[in-house]
């Protein structure tokens, strides 16, 4: 079974600095993608950014990239200028890319509570 | 085209009552999924179902049903709530098809169990 452990339980940053957020995740599966989701306080979970496992290419969206290392199985992401509506808890989650009865289960960690300060 | 949307938004049972919570799409979506979030533990996977027929346990599905009425229709039932039933409820879905696909969330149902 696959696993994924965020060790921080909160971060925080000041508006227009830079803050990584870590993940780390278990699998033995070779073909998978690995997410990074925001939940604001609405609850609503929103899709910030993803990486396939097969791209050696780091993923990017805007002020949003992560720092992907497939042997060591981390995937962190940096959030460049931070702006107060970056305030969330910030899930990483994994996915395998295999078909069958399992496809598109996703497993998450325990999340991080990111504030921003003015 | 509402995405996916569950209801009720709030609810709040005393123990051993039950009730079902329902989950619907538009996205001619052939998976569904129940997650529940708890503090200091994520999402986790209660059930799924992946396509019309079909349910599977996921990794915590002690004190839950579910019913895939129909390729649009995934509904959760607790059959006689209890306090550790407390949790706010994500129903989820995505289409099956090759290479990548977004999966979709709905806005989440908070439930108490006192």
């Amino acid at each position: 079974a696959q696993t994924v452990t965020q060790s921080q339980p909160e971060m925080s940053v000041q508006e227009a600095e830079t803050v990584t957020l870590s993940c780390t995740y278990d699998t033995s599966e070779s073909d998978y993608y690995l997410f990074w989701y925001k939940q604001p306080p609405s609850r609503q979970m929103i899709l910030v950014i993803r990486q396939e496992a097969y791209k050696q290419q780091n993923a990017t969206e805007n002020r949003f990239s992560v720092n992907f290392q497939k042997a060591a199985k981390s995937f962190s992401l940096k959030i460049s200028d931070s702006q107060l509506g970056d305030a969330a808890m910030y899930f990483c989650a994994y996915r395998s890319a295999t078909g069958g009865t399992s496809y598109g289960k996703l497993t998450f960690g325990q999340g991080t509570i990111l504030t921003v300060h003015p | 085209n509402a995405g996916v949307t569950q209801t009720p938004k709030f609810q709040v049972l005393k123990t051993g009552q039950s009730m079902t919570l329902q989950c619907a799409q538009d996205m001619n979506h052939n998976s569904m999924y129940w997650y529940r979030q708890d503090p200091g533990m994520g999402l986790r996977l209660i059930y799924y179902s992946a396509s019309e027929g079909t349910t599977d346990k996921g990794e915590v599905p002690n004190g839950y049903n579910v019913s895939r009425l129909n390729k649009r229709e995934f509904s959760l039932r607790l059959e006689s709530a209890a306090p550790s039933q407390t949790s706010v409820y994500f129903c989820a879905s995505i289409r099956r098809d090759r290479g990548y696909n977004e999966q979709f969330f709905g806005p989440g149902t908070r439930l108490t169990v006192l």
